[in-house]
């Protein structure tokens, strides 16, 4: 089993629809949880962190996360053609939270 | 800006040569990562360092070594180049603090071993 486990699409949304990518995670010691946004050819950028249950809002974008379930998701409402990407699920290491294990990716592509 | 700095974007090499891969940040983080990203497998961990002199194995090591004499500078070194590991090859780097940790990435180099 993976250790972070996401669905690796494609996804393709429509423009100006919510767009909601997945993420599960093994260690149930893990703490702290980000989102990267990966433009093709380019190098993964933070867009999103979150440490405790529940939803934190940044402009368009929603992070979720549930202990419990072991499960950490992003939400993009009015998704735009400029949101499409491969966003990294990534999770931080029980007793080493400078360290990530990232997920393959999910690429989304918003279609105008 | 944080600024990491890759020497190479793009890197030929041939089976059993000695490569070298050259990181730089300006922030003064203590932190420092080398990744390997291959399409549906995501990003690795290779090696990792936490203060000059210091280094630790990722998920990956074998093959690679590393070397961090400088805080600001982290290198990678293929000690003898073999076709799997044609990579694209990330460096970044963080700073220390519980959860807050966000890591800064160079535009990385695509290495390909014939």
């Amino acid at each position: 089993q993976k250790e972070v486990e996401q669905n690796s699409g494609p996804l393709s949304v429509p423009e100006g629809a919510i767009a909601s990518l997945n993420c599960t995670y093994s260690d149930r010691g893990s703490q702290s949880f980000f989102w990267y946004r990966q433009y093709s050819g380019k190098s993964p950028e933070l867009i999103m962190s979150i440490y405790s249950n529940g939803d934190k809002e940044d402009g368009r974008f929603t992070a979720q996360l549930n202990k419990a379930s072991q499960y950490v998701s992003l939400l993009i409402r009015d998704s735009q053609p400029s949101d499409s990407a491969t966003y990294l699920c990534a999770v931080s290491r029980p007793g080493s939270a400078r360290q990530l294990t990232f997920g393959s990716g999910t690429q989304l592509t918003v279609l105008p | 800006d944080v600024k990491v700095t890759q020497s190479s974007r793009y890197l030929v090499k041939r089976t059993g040569e000695k490569v070298f891969l050259e990181c730089v940040q300006d922030m003064d983080h203590e932190n420092m990562f080398w990744y390997r990203q291959d399409p549906g497998l995501g990003l690795r961990l290779i090696y990792f360092s936490y203060d000059v002199k210091m280094k630790e194995k990722g998920d990956i090591p074998e093959g690679y070594s590393v070397s961090r004499e400088k805080k600001e500078r982290f290198s990678l070194i293929l000690e003898s180049a073999s076709t799997n590991q044609t990579s694209m090859y990330l460096c970044a780097s963080s700073i220390s603090g519980q959860g807050k940790e966000k890591l800064f990435f160079g535009s990385g180099t695509q290495l390909s071993v014939l």
